[in-house]
């Protein structure tokens, strides 16, 4: 597809399990960003990837969250030990100059 | 830091008539600003940005915005509302210079077109 992609649409999960969230970006955008919107909120910053610079990883919550981006491509967004504050969409964006950035459909967490 | 501000949670407008959903913002460097849209269960659409130039901007479905720097203020307008343009809008800036690449959103504004 042309757009970005992520999966899976939805997941709910128990509190303490861990999770993986993934992000297909435009093929050829340099740029992915992996953002949270929590229900009534804007969007909150999580993490950077800029082609083989090191993330910016300022927004991270806690460090039970973390990101790898495989390839210059792939990212894969991981929640250890999932608190129910985690409930959210979890949103990946890329870009090709960091200036307009496309976003992917959404993961909605479901923490119980 | 950089910070956005949406005054209003909510906009109502009836069909036809004028919109403006209000945005203003924060930023040390140059402000590079940008308005998305968001429809019930999809992801945001990108419906025009600011980096430089003229200071009205035209974007997607007939939505234009200002850049007034005085005010620093990036307000979304539209001459003629379609209910079909209710949804969530959000307003975002990043600086334009060596800063932080992520975008940094404002809270969201609602806006509701009735017919």
């Amino acid at each position: 597809g042309a757009g970005v992609s992520q999966s899976p649409s939805n997941k709910v999960t128990e509190k303490g399990k861990d999770v993986e969230l993934r992000c297909d970006p435009i093929s050829g955008h340099t740029a992915l960003y992996w953002y949270r919107q929590s229900l009534g909120q804007g969007l909150e910053f999580l993490i950077y990837f800029q082609g083989n610079s090191a993330p910016d990883k300022s927004g991270l919550p806690s460090d039970r969250f973390s990101a790898e981006r495989t390839g210059g491509s792939v990212s894969t967004l991981t929640i250890q030990r999932t608190q129910q504050e985690d409930s959210a969409v979890y949103l990946c964006a890329s870009s090709v100059d960091s200036n307009e950035q496309f976003f992917g459909p959404g993961t909605r967490l479901t923490v119980l | 830091a950089q910070s956005v501000a949406q005054p209003e949670d909510q906009v109502n407008v009836a069909e036809g008539n004028p919109l403006t959903v209000k945005c203003t913002y924060s930023v040390s460097g140059n402000p590079y600003l940008f308005w998305y849209v968001q429809y019930p269960n999809r992801g945001l659409q990108f419906l025009l940005k600011y980096i430089t130039g003229d200071n009205l901007v035209k974007g997607s479905y007939g939505f234009e915005a200002e850049f007034n720097k005085s005010q620093t203020s990036f307000h979304l307008k539209k001459p003629s509302a379609l209910v079909s343009d209710s949804a969530l809008y959000f307003c975002a800036v990043r600086d334009g210079g060596t800063g932080r690449r992520a975008l940094t959103f404002g809270s969201g504004t609602r806006l509701q077109v009735q017919p």
